[in-house]
């Protein structure tokens, strides 16, 4: 069974820098797989941050960046803002179906 | 406005059954693939499954962990997605949520989700 492995839980100050990464157990991650990125705050739906590794929709705020790091997937925060506390998920694809990692719970403090 | 509304959910007894749905409004359900993903109660999300769009033939794959309990369908007429639920166990309890795109599109909008409790 595959499995998409993200930190469980990261601490980060106001105004600082953070980078939460995306793992699978079928080896490196590559642009193949489609990397997305998801935001939840308790309470509310998922929003759509980051697809195809790097790309933005128009409501993703610019602090937020994709990218491929390291055999990774990787979501970076620049300038971190109280607001951006929340569960970060990851979501790749394999041939047909996807696979969300397990989140990561982003402190902002 | 675009959007999407889950509703069906509810309480089932385990082996039972349920039929959820995905209304879609300001925007036509047929021509772009969509997406059904649960929540467990403070676990994280998991996809459940999606259908193609009508013109990329409208096939669908679901998640191995369902074991060929769940279909997704779509009924055109209605503008809805439909999520068919068969032998449900506690494990199955959680907030199922639909998702636009997949194929050419982006992953983009949700709904925010339906609660199905599985309990005797």
């Amino acid at each position: 069974q595959t499995v998409v492995t993200q930190e469980p839980s990261l601490t980060v100050s106001p105004g600082g820098t953070v980078t939460l990464t995306c793992a699978s157990s079928t080896g490196a991650v590559t642009s193949a797989y489609y990397p997305n990125w998801f935001q939840q705050k308790p309470g509310q739906a998922p929003k759509t941050l980051i697809y195809s590794s790097n790309n933005k929709h128009s409501w993703t705020p610019a602090r937020f960046s994709g990218s491929l790091l390291g055999g990774k997937a990787a979501l970076t925060l620049s300038g971190v803002q109280p607001e951006d506390e929340a569960e970060y998920y990851c979501l790749l694809y394999y041939g047909g179906v996807w696979v969300f990692g397990g989140g990561t719970k982003l402190t902002v403090l | 406005e675009v959007q999407l509304v889950e509703s069906g959910g509810g309480l089932v007894k385990p082996g039972g059954s349920l039929r959820l749905s995905c209304a879609a409004s300001a925007f036509t359900l047929s021509n772009v693939w969509m997406n059904w993903v649960r929540q467990a109660p403070g676990k994280g999300l998991e996809w459940v499954g999606r259908i193609r769009s009508k013109t990329d033939g409208g096939a669908t794959d679901y998640a191995a962990s369902l074991k060929g309990r769940f279909t997704i369908s779509r009924v055109d007429s209605e503008n809805t997605l439909y999520l068919h639920m068969n032998s449900l166990t506690t494990e199955d309890t959680g907030v199922y949520s639909c998702m636009r795109g997949g194929g050419q599109r982006p992953f983009d909008i949700w709904g925010r989700g339906t609660m199905v409790t599985v309990s005797s």
